[in-house]
């Protein structure tokens, strides 16, 4: 089925640990999006990329790294996660003013 | 800058009956889109519904309408006969061609439907 896939879905790191969050679409969009979901805040955006070989930094971009490794994957990376980087991270990807699909989301928690 | 607000929390609705979730916008573009997602309790962002911002006509998606009033700036949901299935957070989104079609949401509001 054509949509986002996301990995992983869950993870636990320790402070200071560095990970990378994997996220890849079959939709052939040019845009794909990393979103942070915390209580009470909604979903805000870190980073997005409006089409293959290019990279913005979003609402909240402090802490991450991003690579558009082609059209179809984009990947965000911590390198040194932090505890207020605890969060549900969504991978999306949209075209003009189509909806966004979105994945299924990644839990990270950071002891 | 865009912004959404979604001032209701909480809201809570007996089965069958009707609820209205408020929105209001917020931006400087002439072209925008607005949406509705519904995200239940098992966390996937499911969309609902669509409004253009040229669009004369309300949007409807089954049991969902959209009432849109651009001189407000609001796109309130309406959601009709509600079911129990419909207790989820529910997310308010605009998108503008000058924001390089960036989703922008609400907080979001918390429905739950009493039996």
């Amino acid at each position: 089925n054509a949509g986002v896939t996301q990995t992983p879905k869950f993870q636990v790191l320790k402070t200071g640990q560095s990970m990378t969050l994997q996220c890849a679409q079959d939709m052939n969009h040019n845009s794909m999006y990393w979103y942070r979901q915390d209580p009470g805040m909604g979903l805000r955006l870190i980073y997005y990329s409006a089409s293959e070989g290019t990279t913005d930094k979003g609402e909240v971009p402090n802490g991450y790294n991003v690579s558009r490794l082609n059209k179809r994957e984009f990947s965000l990376r911590l390198e040194s996660a932090a505890p207020s980087q605890t969060s549900v991270y969504f991978c999306a990807t949209g075209q003009g003013f189509v909806g966004y699909t979105f994945g299924s989301g990644t839990r990270l928690t950071v002891v | 800058a865009q912004k959404i607000t979604q001032t209701q929390p909480g809201m809570f609705v007996q089965e069958k009956e009707a609820v209205t979730l408020d929105c209001t916008y917020d931006t400087s573009d002439q072209s925008y889109g607005l949406f509705w997602y519904k995200q239940p309790s098992s966390g996937e962002m499911i969309f609902l519904i669509y409004q253009g911002s040229y669009d004369e006509q309300n949007a409807t998606e089954g049991r969902y309408s959209l009432n849109f009033q651009k001189a407000r700036k609001s796109a309130n949901l309406v959601i009709s006969a509600s079911q129990l299935g419909d207790s989820a957070m529910y997310f308010c989104a605009m998108r503008g061609a000058g924001s390089n079609y960036k989703l922008t949401f609400g907080k979001g509001t918390l429905l739950t439907v009493n039996p």
